[in-house]
């Protein structure tokens, strides 16, 4: 299967800590996604990063990318209830199709 | 944003009837769109990629004749479950790549929800 890998499967913290999950793919990339789904919705867009950034940040979030390792990680800093949801990376190689990982399913209590 | 617009949002229909499933790209033409099926607290599977004026294409393993895709205009996209059976029971969803975003960012539907009794 070419689906990447995301750890942990499932996350729970405090509101106000930071939430770090980490995605795992098998082929080289052009870019790295990061999306959120609330539970039964479609995808949000969160944040992009090309495979010749290392790192880009978009207000709380965090991303970062090693090729060279085939790994990507999203922070999400002062975590409030609000960003429960299941988090998706997706990769594109350069035939415009997205191959999602596995998700990591965030909860964050208030 | 480019907005997708997907329905319907949910529809539970009789075993051996066909289900159509629409996708559109409300403020945007979308020359290519996506379908994707998610099974409960799993991933998207990516089913097969419609491309507007030509055939699908079908991921490894995707049943073309069971899923039944047309790509008619540059702003909808239709999913035809054919004879649905309960396996085919699962959370749908269609994307699109925005018109501005020449890295590819996807724009997703909102899902539909397919029960089959």
């Amino acid at each position: 299967s070419q689906q990447g890998e995301e750890d942990p499967q499932a996350l729970s913290i405090q509101e106000g800590e930071n939430a770090t999950m980490n995605c795992s793919y098998k082929t080289s990339i052009n870019n790295l996604q990061w999306y959120r789904q609330n539970s039964g919705r479609g995808l949000v867009h969160l944040i992009l990063i090309r495979s010749n950034e290392r790192e880009k940040h978009s207000g709380r979030l965090r991303v970062t990318l090693d090729t060279s390792k085939k790994s990507s990680s999203l922070l999400i800093t002062a975590s409030r209830a609000a960003d429960t949801a299941s988090y998706f990376c997706a990769t594109e190689s350069g035939t415009y199709k997205y191959i999602f990982g596995t998700g990591t399913r965030l909860k964050v209590l208030a | 944003g480019a907005v997708v617009s997907q329905h319907p949002s949910w529809v539970i229909c009789k075993s051996g009837t066909s289900v159509k499933i629409e996708c559109r790209s409300l403020d945007f033409q979308a020359t290519t769109m996506f379908w994707y099926r998610q099974f409960p607290k799993q991933s998207l599977m990516l089913m097969a990629t419609s491309n507007e004026g030509s055939k699908a294409t079908y991921e490894q393993g995707v049943e073309k004749d069971k899923f039944l895709i047309n790509h008619a205009s540059l702003t909808l996209s239709t999913l035809t479950v054919t004879s649905a059976h309960p396996e085919d029971s699962s959370f749908y969803i269609c994307s699109a790549r925005g018109p501005t975003s020449a890295a590819g960012e996807l724009f997703f539907g909102e899902g539909s929800r397919l029960t089959v009794l």
